[in-house]
């Protein structure tokens, strides 16, 4: 079984400071990594995603991640924060293996607030 | 350019009343899903459709059905819905099991 752990339910960082989100994932087979945003009342929209190759992966909106897989670990960056980047980030998780019925396992989510 | 649309974005329903929210997607995509959202928590799986081909989640309520008449479209069916419905649903899709999911704005669900 897959599973996903962010450490930090509430981040808050200055305007301009580093942004720093951790997750932590178990998973049996080769991940597939995800880091969605969700911005009050909208869906969910995908930041970035690893699936195979390059181990540092780059998003929208100047995010990053880089997969460590002997940390088990797929934390999100983005260098200096902006006002527009206060929202709830969640990492999912997939153990894609072809048998038709994988699941992402999202998560609890963390809450990033930027402090003027 | 919306790719996967959501309506209505708000519904009010009262308590056992029948209620219908609908999803489209414009990607052509094998798999579509449906969430439920609580306040300040993960999206939450009720089940999904391979094709035509429909998969509950073993913990979905059987207040819970849904329908996907063609590739276009599904729709989730609350049967009678009670104040503990009361959540923002989310509709995805994905090219296939396990691939990147994309979701739509939502539709928020208030029960009275």
């Amino acid at each position: 079984a897959q599973s996903v752990t962010q450490l930090g339910s509430h981040v808050s960082v200055s305007e301009g400071a580093l942004v720093l989100l951790r997750c932590n994932y178990s998973s049996s087979v080769p991940p597939y990594l995800f880091w969605y945003v969700q911005y009050p009342n909208q869906g969910l929209q995908l930041l970035l995603k690893y699936t195979t190759g390059a181990t540092l992966v780059k998003g929208i909106n100047g995010f990053e991640a880089e997969f460590k897989k002997s940390e088990t670990s797929f934390h999100l960056t983005k260098p200096s924060a902006h006002m527009s980047d206060a929202a709830e980030y969640f990492c999912a998780v997939s153990d894609r293996r072809g048998f038709g019925n994988e699941k992402l396992t999202f998560g609890t989510g963390t809450r990033l607030t930027i402090i003027p | 350019d919306a790719m996967v649309i959501q309506n209505p974005r708000y519904q009010v329903t009262q308590f056992g009343k029948p209620v219908t929210l609908s999803c489209s997607q414009t990607l052509n995509h094998n798999v579509m899903y449906w969430y439920q959202q609580k306040s300040s928590q993960a999206p939450k799986l009720l089940f999904h459709y391979y094709d035509k081909d429909f998969n509950n989640e073993a913990d979905t309520p059987d207040n819970f059905q849904s329908r996907r008449p063609n590739t276009s479209f599904c729709f989730l069916d609350i049967r009678s819905p009670g104040l503990g419905d009361a959540a923002m649903y989310l509709c995805a899709t994905s090219r296939e099991t396990g691939d990147t999911q994309y979701f739509g704005p939502g539709t928020r669900l208030t029960v009275l």
